[in-house]
């Protein structure tokens, strides 16, 4: 079966540390997306892309980057971590067909600390 | 700017009631809407949706209503059973352009049925 898989899912860092955080989808989907979810704000997006070299900035960028290199993976860069970037972070895909059918499929999360 | 907002951060119910969790919306632009439900340690899963072009969609025991020009849509779950207790989240996107695809959500609510 088709599937999102997100690693590591628990991950303990040091504040200035540069960490990855991995995303791979057997969708086969072009549309790929990160987010973040804190108490009190939901999920919000962090980068997405349409497809292959194709990136973008959502809502809560700074402080982060991703590369999209092959249809299957998205990782989440953290350039120097801090701790106001202790998180829980999902990775999630979509076919791109649009309504009535578009919806996300997410990965089972990453719990991320920076200490 | 919360374009999305669930304003009850938690509801409890018993098993067999209607649960009714609901969602504003300020972006006049969002033309497709989402629930997602997610347990602890899960990533989000898929509820059901509705198109602009609808004020109702029904799946099972579950049924969206959207008020456009409310600006409010609502999940009303019926009977409510101990299983359905997660967290909700409302979602909502704009078809075209650079949002397409692209979801902006709610802070969620958590439902607890009660045996």
């Amino acid at each position: 079966d088709a599937e999102i898989t997100q690693s590591p899912r628990h991950k303990i860092t040091e504040t200035g540390r540069q960490v990855t955080l991995a995303c791979h989808q057997t969708w086969n989907h072009n549309n790929m997306f990160w987010y973040r979810q804190d108490l009190g704000h939901g999920l919000r997006l962090i980068h997405y892309s349409y497809g292959v070299q194709d990136t973008n900035k959502g809502e809560v960028s700074d402080g982060y980057s991703v590369s999209r290199s092959n249809t299957e993976d998205l990782p989440l860069t953290l350039e120097s971590a801090a701790s106001s970037q202790t998180s829980v972070y999902f990775c999630a895909s979509s076919e791109g067909s649009g309504p009535p059918n578009e919806k996300l499929f997410f990965g089972s999360g990453t719990q991320l600390s920076v200490l | 700017d919360q374009q999305v907002k669930q304003n009850s951060p938690s509801l409890s119910v018993q098993e067999g009631r209607i649960s009714i969790l609901n969602c504003d919306y300020t972006n006049s632009m969002f033309d497709y809407f989402l629930w997602y439900k997610k347990y602890p340690a899960e990533g989000p899963t898929f509820l059901i949706s509705i198109s602009s072009i609808k004020d109702k969609n029904e799946d099972g025991r579950f049924t969206v209503f959207l008020n456009k020009s409310a600006k409010h849509l609502s999940l009303h779950i019926v009977p409510s059973q101990p299983g359905d207790s997660a967290v909700y989240f409302c979602a909502a996107s704009a078809a075209g352009g650079t949002s397409y695809g692209k979801l902006t959500f709610g802070q969620g609510t958590i439902l607890t049925v009660h045996p």
